[in-house]
């Protein structure tokens, strides 16, 4: 069975600060890894994804992600946080390409 | 590309009447679609998964006589919420693959369903 724990439900940055979003899965074979952000009353945009190639993924708005095998994880990151990257946050994991699982999600506050 | 709509985008309905939510993939056939419920401040959790022309598949503790499934075309599913009570309250998003194996799922804009 595939999971995904998202550590941090909460996090707020200044802005103008790195953004750190952590994500750990667990699978029984070689994910598919995402990051979607989530705005208010609005459905999911894909930030980045893994797909087995790089490790280290570059997403839009600058965020990245890398994937880590031995830690299980795929923490998300982007240098300098903006007020527009005030948003919910959620890592997903899938196994098929198909069937998504998804953490808990983290909201992000950025502060001026 | 890898647009996906959904019709309505709100709806407010009266306890005991049935409801139809529309999930369209706009520029991509959509082999697979899958129907998510998201409580407030919570993460998506997946109800079932369509493929055109085949019967859902229903995720464990999903009432399927509740929440009926139709994938009826490449570009069209629906979700009909029947009798609906106050705790199906939610929001309601969809997704679409392009084919098998896919990796990608492409989401909805959501609906938002009030019963009262």
């Amino acid at each position: 069975a595939q999971s995904v724990t998202q550590l941090g439900s909460h996090v707020s940055v200044s802005e103008g600060a790195l953004v750190l979003l952590r994500c750990n899965y667990s699978s029984s074979v070689p994910p598919y890894l995402f990051w979607y952000v989530q705005y208010p009353n609005q459905g999911l945009q894909l930030l980045l994804k893994y797909t087995s190639a790089a490790t280290l993924v570059k997403g839009i708005n600058g965020f990245e992600a890398e994937f880590k095998k031995s830690e299980t994880s795929f923490h998300l990151t982007k240098p300098s946080a903006h007020m527009s990257d005030a948003a919910e946050y959620f890592c997903a994991v899938s196994v098929t390409g198909n069937q998504f699982y998804f953490g808990t999600g983290t909201s992000l506050t950025v502060i001026p | 590309g890898a647009v996906v709509s959904q019709h309505p985008s709100w709806v407010i309905c009266k306890s005991g009447t049935s409801v139809k939510i529309e999930c369209r993939s706009l520029d991509f056939q959509a082999t697979t679609m899958f129907w998510y419920r998201q409580f407030p401040k919570q993460s998506l959790m997946l109800m079932a998964t369509s493929n055109e022309g085949s019967k859902a598949t229903y995720e464990q503790g999903v009432e399927k006589d509740k929440f009926l499934i139709n994938h009826a075309s490449l570009t069209l599913s629906t979700l009909t919420v029947t009798s609906a009570h106050p705790e199906d309250s939610s929001f309601y998003i969809c997704s679409a693959t392009s084919g098998a194996g896919t990796d990608t799922q492409y989401f909805g804009p959501g609906t938002r369903l009030t019963v009262l």
